[in-house]
Order: C-alpha cells, then structure tokens, then sequence
C-alpha cells in the first residue's frame, strides 16, 4: 500500500461548478500537510498548507481528518485555470511524501 | 529573484552514459530536494540536503546514482551508468526550512531526461 494515495481522475466539472478530492495517508505519526498544484508539463507549486482546524484560501478550502487520516481539497467556482493536477504532500519526521496527483479538467 | 534554476532542461543519451543534473537553489534556502517524477510513479523524493550536508539518501534507487552539494549554491544529482529506465523528470527544490512558515518547497522548472 502507497504511503499516500489519491483519485488520479480526471475530475471534469463543469466552469462555476464546486470540486472536491481527498488524499489519504497511512501514517498516523504524519505531522504536515499540503496541497501542491501541478500544470501539464511543469513544476509543482504550493497551492497551500493544510492546518488541524482546516482553512480557505479564497475559493479553496482545505480540511484535515486526523481520526480517518485523511486530507480534503474543495474548489469552489471552479475557473478553466483551476486545471491542473494537485498534489497532496505530507510530512512526517523529515520525510516529504508526495501523492501521484488529481487531475481536474475544468470545461467551459 | 531568479529561483531555482536547473540545467540542462532536457537531455537524451544512450545507456550505459554518464548523466549530471545541475541545480543552484535559491540563494538563502539551507535545504535542497532532488526529486524524480515518472507517471508510473510519480514523484519520489531521491535525497535532501540541509547545508550542503547529506541528511537522507534512503530515496536514492541505488549505487548508479550520486548526488553532491560542494557549497550552498550548487549541487548535482549523477548516474553512471544511465539505463533507459531512469528516463524520468527531475526536479531540484529548496526550502528555508521543513517546517512552520517558512516550509515551502519551491522547484525548478526539472530536466527530461530520456536514456535510449
């Protein structure tokens, strides 16, 4: 079993639409999260961190389940830009592991 | 700023080649990732350096592959001899820190390497 696995999709929503994915860890002892985004043919970057009580970002919003260990991605009012593989990272004891990725595919 | 930069962006060679990857880390960051990325298997972290010095290899697929940072402003990822399996995207990236705040990954734009 992965580490950390996640949907790969795609996801297609429609523009406007809400989107949301999940990413599970298998270890308990994790300590940080992260949610990295990803376009085609291109570097990952930090979309955002994921904190115990959950966060916004504008229209993306992050939640952490400690109990069910896993952590959760929403985008609201999804833009065309939005598409793009996102990443879920977690850290624990010095060690990053990266999920292989979602793919979202927003359609006008 | 200039970021993380990496050189070459894309490199062919033929197995049984000597390969060096080359990043400089954002001038400041004490940390430095070399990832490999393969849709197989996604992105992997290899080794992480923290002031030039080694901390965890256990990433490295094995003895073909070597990575050096001689100072804070430049580092190597080698693999002699190159198979076509190592045919990969590989990304350099540098933190300030691994924690808190100040954790961010930031990556360089990686080199394609194809091994035929």
């Amino acid at each position: 079993r992965k580490e950390v696995e996640q949907d790969p999709g795609p996801f297609n929503v429609p523009e406007g639409a809400t989107v949301a994915f999940n990413c599970t860890y298998s270890n308990s002892a994790s300590q940080s999260f992260f949610w990295y985004r990803q376009d085609c043919r291109k570097e990952p970057k930090l979309l955002m961190s994921v904190y115990s009580s959950g966060n916004e970002d504008g229209r993306f919003t992050a939640q952490l389940n400690r109990a069910s260990q896993y952590i959760s991605l929403l985008i609201r009012d999804s833009k065309l830009s939005d598409s793009a593989t996102y990443l879920c990272v977690v850290k624990g004891w010095g060690k990053f592991q990266f999920g292989a990725g979602t793919q979202v595919v927003v359609t006008p | 700023d200039a970021g993380v930069i990496q050189s070459p962006r894309h490199e062919v060679t033929e197995m049984g080649q000597e390969v060096t990857l080359r990043c400089k880390p954002i001038s400041g960051h004490d940390y430095l990732f070399w990832y490999r990325q393969t849709m197989m298997r996604g992105l992997e972290l290899l080794i992480y350096f923290n002031n030039n010095v080694p901390i965890d290899d256990s990433g490295m697929p094995e003895d073909r592959f070597s990575a050096k940072m001689p100072n804070a402003s430049f580092s190597t990822l080698k693999i002699q001899p190159s198979e076509p399996r190592d045919s990969a995207v590989y990304f350099c990236a540098s933190s300030l820190a691994l924690a808190g705040t100040r954790y961010e990954q930031f990556f360089g734009p990686g080199t394609r390497l194809t091994v035929l």
